[in-house]
């Protein structure tokens, strides 16, 4: 299994430009969750779908937030607009159950000039 | 504030020598995980321990629960370079979450060979 797959490993954009970062989950996982890794705030989560369906998105910072999991093989995290303050590394990760392990993917960094 | 805080938030040792780490968390749990991240990669699972465990060992890690005082420990014993990286613990928030993990700030660990 290639494990979970993100793309753009790395991403550099300018103010106020929409950004989207993909995401394929391991075959099978029904869980997806999608989180933020900076040095100030650590590591944390954003959105989490179930079978597809946003279960809890309280960790989305504000309304430039959106995501999506249109099939249970692929999740969209989008920016817009853009601002530095969102520079950071997200992850994706999965699982076969909401409690069991999760899987992370490589990361996309994300760079906000 | 995070669910799990991890002590030390810095740990530099000798190779060969063990290394423990500590996390504490606030509420109730199902289980506990234990995640290790090398620099620039994504988080990669260690070991779950479950609320009515004690102990668990898994090759030269070996991670306790105590859920009375609401804390684990990670023990790696005969530390190697590659060891070096940093390891967060997460929970569960237990049977009233909705299936998020709340991770640790972590804690880095530096092995000198």
């Amino acid at each position: 299994d290639a494990g979970v797959i993100q793309s753009p490993r790395h991403e550099v954009t300018e103010m106020g430009q929409e950004v989207t970062l993909r995401c394929k989950p391991i075959s099978g996982h029904n869980s997806l969750f999608w989180y933020r890794q900076t040095m100030m705030r650590g590591l944390e989560l954003l959105i989490y779908f179930n079978n597809n369906v946003p279960i809890d998105d309280s960790g989305m910072p504000e309304d430039r937030f959106s995501a999506k999991m249109p099939n249970a093989s692929f999740s969209t995290l989008k920016i817009q607009p853009s601002e530095p303050r969102d520079s950071a590394v997200y992850f994706c990760a999965s699982s076969l159950r909401t409690y069991n392990e999760q899987f992370f993917g490589p990361g996309t960094r994300l760079t906000v000039l | 504030s995070q669910q799990g805080e991890e002590d030390p938030q810095a740990l530099s040792i000798q190779e060969g020598e063990n290394a423990t780490m500590n996390c504490s968390y606030k509420t109730s749990i199902n289980n506990l995980q234990w995640y290790r991240q090398n620099s620039g990669r994504g988080l990669v699972h260690l070991i779950l321990i479950r609320s009515n465990e004690r102990e668990k060992h898994s090759g030269r890690l070996r991670v306790t629960l105590d859920t009375s005082k609401k804390s684990s420990s990670l023990l790696i014993t005969a530390s190697r370079a590659a060891d070096t990286a940093s390891y967060f613990c997460a929970t569960d928030g237990g049977s009233g979450n909705t299936g998020k993990l709340i991770f640790g700030q972590g804690t880095t660990l530096q092995v000198k060979p």
